[in-house]
């Protein structure tokens, strides 16, 4: 299973467009980037999920790169209520899904 | 939006006695799934379910646990004789199909054991 790295916390203000990157360096072949967001005693909460290039949906983009080692949740003009711990998962045929710590998101007003 | 629910929000048991968790997945999907989160922790995967059987198991996933899909609607967890660090919550979650599909997630049951 292919490990992720992210950064720890990351601080932005309202209105700005955040960006997250996670690396999976031995990401396999088959594998897909899934990325969600978790508020304090909630379940995790699907945002977006791809393979290459780029995915866009009405909450956020998702950019990899051609490599496909990194990839980058993209956010754009976040509110307070963004805030969260954001998980990037790399997620192959099997049914094991592996959280890592994720990234806990502040926004300040 | 079909969502995937769980029952008791908050449930507070004895060292040593049994509980169930209850989930009730979204209706047309195949795959089930239970996840449990220590206070301050990550969420950690436990047991996949599909066709009536477990499909997959970590190692957490050990003889005190149980899944079970009673009928055509709840999928449960059950843990025979709690542990004090068995206290988390726990998340079911529910996918149309395997393998890289979404995962939908519950709210949730926070498990108390004392």
């Amino acid at each position: 299973l292919a490990k992720t790295t992210q950064p720890i916390s990351m601080d932005s203000y309202e209105g700005q467009e955040v960006n997250i990157t996670c690396s999976h360096n031995n990401i396999a072949t088959n594998d897909y980037i899934t990325w969600y967001q978790q508020f304090p005693s909630q379940g995790p909460r699907f945002i977006i999920q791809g393979y290459k290039t780029k995915v866009t949906n009405e909450v956020a983009s998702l950019f990899i790169p051609a490599d496909r080692k990194s990839s980058t949740l993209s956010l754009p003009r976040v509110s307070l209520s963004d805030t969260a711990v954001y998980y990037c998962l790399v997620r192959t045929g099997g049914f094991k899904t592996i959280f890592g710590a994720g990234t806990r998101l502040f926004v300040k007003a | 939006e079909p969502e995937v629910t769980q029952t008791p929000s908050h449930q507070v048991t004895q060292m040593g006695q049994e509980v169930i968790l209850r989930c009730v997945p979204i209706s047309n999907h195949l795959y089930f799934y239970w996840y449990r989160q220590i206070l301050g922790q990550k969420v950690e995967f436990l047991v996949s379910f599909y066709n009536n059987e477990i499909s997959e198991k970590s190692e957490i996933f050990d003889d005190q646990f149980s899944v079970e899909r009673p009928d055509g609607s709840n999928f449960t967890l059950k843990i025979r004789s709690t542990k004090l660090e068995d206290s988390a919550m726990y998340f079911c979650a529910s996918s149309r199909q395997g393998a890289t599909d979404t995962q939908y997630f519950g709210p949730g049951t926070r498990l108390t054991v004392l």
